[in-house]
């Protein structure tokens, strides 16, 4: 059983440039949380998607979106980048949000 | 007060002892519970979860669980250096009428060879 995928592991970028990052769920998973996690911090909550819908937000700009498609499968997107958005973005998929959350492996982001 | 909280740490023990982890939360009706293992620079990995007061063991973790006191906590007995990571207690809380998991801040665990 394949399990969370995010693509791309690694990025840099120049601020003001957008970015979009990819999270592929576990089979079966309908639940895709997004999550921010800057050095020495813990995980920042920034949305998850539920069948296409996003149930619940955290407390980040506008900036920050994502949506959800029919095969689960998210996308996150942040827009004009600033050097404060370095940072390692995790995505983790449940089956509905409320069981066991498995996380991907990450996407580096740096900004410069 | 938060929804799930940690000291921070680091919790330093030596190996070969046994380190304590403990967690609060403030939604008394929640029901799971899970403990998650990460290294630097890595994601979190899922090594426990518990669903009912009392204890569960698993190899060398051992989760408790007390919802009355809304306490949970992680025992990793014979501390091995590789255990050195930052522990993250989750809670499944109601978030704007849906379940939601919750991660706490994480404690730091350090253990001296």
């Amino acid at each position: 059983k394949a399990g969370v995928t995010q693509t791309p592991r690694y990025l840099i970028k120049t601020r003001g440039q957008q970015v979009t990052l990819s999270c592929s769920p576990i089979s079966g998973h309908r639940s895709v949380s997004w999550y921010q996690q800057t050095p020495g911090q813990g995980l920042q909550f920034l949305f998850e998607y539920f069948s296409e819908t996003q149930r619940n937000k955290g407390n980040f700009p506008g900036r920050f979106s994502g949506r959800q498609f029919s095969n689960s499968r998210s996308e996150m997107n942040v827009s004009t980048l600033e050097l404060g958005d370095s940072a390692l973005y995790l995505c983790a998929s449940t089956w509905g949000g409320e069981t066991e959350a498995f996380f991907g492996q990450g996407t580096r982001l740096t900004v410069v | 007060q938060k929804e799930v909280e940690q000291n921070s740490g680091p919790l330093s023990v030596p190996e070969g002892a046994i380190a304590s982890l403990n967690c609060t939360y403030s939604d008394r009706v929640s029901q799971s519970f899970f403990w998650y293992r990460q290294y630097s620079g890595k994601s979190p990995e899922l090594i426990m979860s518990i669903y009912s007061n009392g204890d569960k063991e698993d190899g060398r973790f051992t989760a408790q669980l007390n919802k009355a006191s809304q306490y949970v906590s992680l025992l990793i007995r014979d501390s091995q250096p590789s255990d050195s990571a930052t522990y993250l207690c989750a809670v499944n809380m109601n978030s704007g009428g849906y379940q939601k998991v919750t991660f706490g801040t994480g404690t730091k665990l350090q253990v001296i060879p």
